[in-house]
């Protein structure tokens, strides 16, 4: 079975301008989860999305937005980069939205802002 | 708010020995999992081990095992027989077992460098 895939998988922007991230989870996973990393904060966690809804939003600015569509594919949108939207982009695909299931990473997309 | 703290930044190990990595995390739900993630260079997170809260046995996945420690909030993980291909940076994550606001995220440490040495 295919992992979770991201594209692109690497991204170069200039400040001001806007970007957008697509995740394919794992097949017959329904749930999506997205993490920044950087050095300086670590991992945090963007939002998540099951069933086209999004269910849980961590602590960003109204920047980010994300939205899944029907098959389960997700995409991330950053509005008005600034330099320190700098970072990996991590997405992660689980079979439901049940606690008890286990999030799988993939590749990550690396987004540079200059 | 729960938090997750790995005082070891970077550990080395030789090739074939067994290494412990620390985690300790804060917490005052009493329903929880934690997990063990590994990073290589490729920047891919792999699962590495997993752990209910409610489970007083300690999970083992291969070489990998973890020692849990409810009590004191402690969740180190062990790798025997020590592998090249096990550098990578570590990550100990929690995340919580009520199905409520953000209880899906999992909430993660600074990480732990493990390199390996012939």
């Amino acid at each position: 079975k295919a992992g979770v895939t991201q594209t692109p998988r690497y991204l170069i922007k200039t400040r001001g301008q806007q970007v957008t991230l697509s995740c394919s989870p794992i097949s017959g996973h329904r749930s999506v989860s997205w993490y920044q990393q950087t050095p300086g904060q670590g991992l945090q966690f963007l939002f998540e999305y099951f069933s086209e809804t999004q269910r849980n939003k961590g602590n960003f600015p109204g920047r980010f937005s994300g939205r899944q569509f029907s098959n389960s594919r997700s995409e991330m949108n950053v509005s008005t980069l600034e330099l320190g939207d700098s970072a990996l982009y991590l997405c992660a695909s689980s079979v439901q939205d049940r606690v008890s299931d286990t999030q799988y990473f993939g590749p990550g997309t690396r987004l540079t802002v200059l | 708010a729960q938090t997750v703290t790995q005082s070891q930044p970077e550990m080395s190990v030789q090739e074939a020995e067994t290494v412990t990595l620390s985690c300790t995390y804060d917490t005052s739900e009493s329903d929880y999992y934690l997990f063990w993630y590994k990073q290589p260079p490729s920047r891919q997170m792999i699962l590495v081990i997993r752990q209910e809260a409610y489970k007083q046995q300690n999970a083992t996945e291969n070489r990998f095992s973890v020692n849990f420690q409810k009590a004191a909030k402690s969740f180190s993980l062990k790798i025997s027989d020590s592998q090249l291909g096990d550098a990578a940076m570590y990550f100990c994550a929690y995340r919580s077992a009520f199905n409520t606001g953000t209880a899906s995220k999992l909430t993660f440490g600074t990480g732990t460098r493990l390199q390996v040495t012939l």
